[in-house]
């Protein structure tokens, strides 16, 4: 199984432009979780689906920040527009079922917005 | 402020040695989970103990729960310079899908 798959890897954009992250869950997993993580705040999660619909999006920050899961196999994250503070490491996990079961992990997106 | 936090917040020790961090979380849990964090890369799933159970092994790692006092620990054993990570409990409350991390601790194994 090739686990999630998040792209890019590393973005560097500049303030006001618009950031797009990319995920694919493992194949089969019903639940899709967005998190965010930096030095300051740790892992925060920020939206997270259940069968390709949003069920919590109460840590997304502001209305800048918007998540779209359109089939099983694909997810994305935007910030429009993005600003210097939010630069992080942005995960994407994916578990089978819900109740708070394992979760598997990308590799992240760092981003660096200056 | 965060369900679960990790003590210490960073640990140093040499090869051999064993390894112990702590965590303690505020609310009822339904399971408790640990995961490895390596510099630059995404959290890897360890171990996972539910309400019920007290203690569960998995290779050299050995993790305790108290729910009476809302702790785990986690233990690693013969500890190898590749153990060098962060390591993060991760909390299910008993209302539904999310987990909460705590901050981490960061373990250095040095050989």
């Amino acid at each position: 199984d090739a686990g999630v798959i998040q792209s890019p890897r590393h973005e560097v954009t500049e303030m006001g432009q618009e950031v797009t992250l990319r995920c694919k869950p493992i194949s089969g997993h019903d639940y899709l979780f967005w998190y965010r993580q930096t030095m300051m705040r740790g892992l925060e999660l920020l939206i997270y689906f259940n069968n390709n619909v949003p069920i919590d999006d109460s840590g997304m920050p502001e209305d800048r920040f918007s998540a779209k899961m359109p089939n099983a196999s694909f997810s994305t994250l935007k910030i429009q527009p993005s600003e210097p503070r939010d630069s992080a490491v942005y995960f994407c996990a994916s578990s089978l079922r819900g109740g708070g079961e394992t979760q598997y992990f990308g590799p992240g997106t760092r981003l660096l917005v200056l | 402020s965060q369900q679960g936090e990790e003590d210490p917040q960073a640990l140093s020790i040499q090869e051999g040695e064993n390894a112990t961090m702590n965590c303690s979380y505020k609310t009822s849990i339904n399971n408790l989970q640990w995961y490895r964090q390596n510099s630059g890369r995404g959290l890897v799933h360890l171990i996972l103990i539910r309400s019920n159970e007290r203690e569960k092994h998995s290779g050299r790692l050995r993790v305790t729960l108290d729910t009476s006092k809302k702790s785990s620990s986690l233990l690693i054993t013969a500890s190898r310079a590749a153990d060098t990570a962060s390591y993060f409990c991760a909390t299910n409350n008993n209302a539904g899908n999310m987990l909460t991390f705590g901050g981490g601790t960061r373990l250095m194994v040095k050989p």
